[in-house]
């Protein structure tokens, strides 16, 4: 089966840091995807890694460790409409497997 | 291009009602998706449809039946509709082949389904 664990709520200001970290545990993994949803709405995709290290899509990067079984997602210069929820997803050739997703607070 | 639709936007069934949600994709993508959102939780596969012609099982089929009636159309069913399937449903579609490269998925806005 599939498993994957990130934290439930983050909660940063305006301009911050934000990192969201994902761990799994899964069979036939290809890589790990991540996937933002804001409230009501469609999940839409951020970014994918098949092999370790980063990747970088504008304010938002993304890290894979395959050896630890980690990634992350890193949120950088925080705007008001980042707040949202983000889920990991892990890649089994056709089926992806989310987590339960991060609900991302931006405060003024 | 409206990417993936999908209809009802709401429904409200009585347990043991039958009913069936509709999804089209005009981005001419090869594989479709169907999941379901519970609270706090996050999406769980249904059925997925690698091509035309074919479905598969994902994670939670139980009570569920799917149609991919051409490239375009993925069809969900439920036969004998039950509380524990009040959920929001999502279809999707990507153009993932099976090769193990980037599978985006692309999601419409959702069904949000409620079973009395």
């Amino acid at each position: 089966g599939q498993s994957l664990e990130q934290p439930s709520e983050v909660t940063a200001v305006e301009g911050a840091i934000v990192q969201i970290n994902c761990t799994y545990q899964t069979s036939g993994f290809y890589g790990l995807s991540w996937y933002q949803q804001h409230d009501g709405g469609a999940p839409t995709f951020l970014s994918y890694n098949a092999l370790d290290g980063l990747e970088e899509t504008g304010r938002f990067s993304s890290f894979l460790s395959r050896s630890d079984s980690y990634g992350y997602l890193l949120l950088q210069e925080l705007q008001m409409k980042d707040s949202a929820s983000y889920f990991c997803a892990a890649t089994n050739d056709y089926k992806l497997s989310f987590g339960a997703g991060t609900t991302v607070t931006v405060r003024a | 291009n409206a990417g993936v639709t999908q209809t009802p936007k709401f429904q409200v069934l009585k347990t043991g009602q039958s009913m069936t949600l509709q999804c089209a994709q005009d981005m001419n993508h090869n594989s479709m998706y169907w999941y379901r959102q519970d609270p706090g939780m996050g999406l769980r596969l249904i059925y997925y449809s690698a091509s035309e012609g074919t479905t598969d099982k994902g994670e939670v089929p139980n009570g569920y039946n799917v149609s991919r009636l051409n490239k375009r159309e993925f069809s969900l069913r439920l036969e004998s509709a039950a509380p524990s399937q009040t959920s929001v449903y999502f279809c999707a579609s990507s153009d993932y082949t099976g090769t193990g490269g980037t599978d985006t998925q692309y999601f419409g806005p959702g069904t949000r389904l409620t079973v009395l």
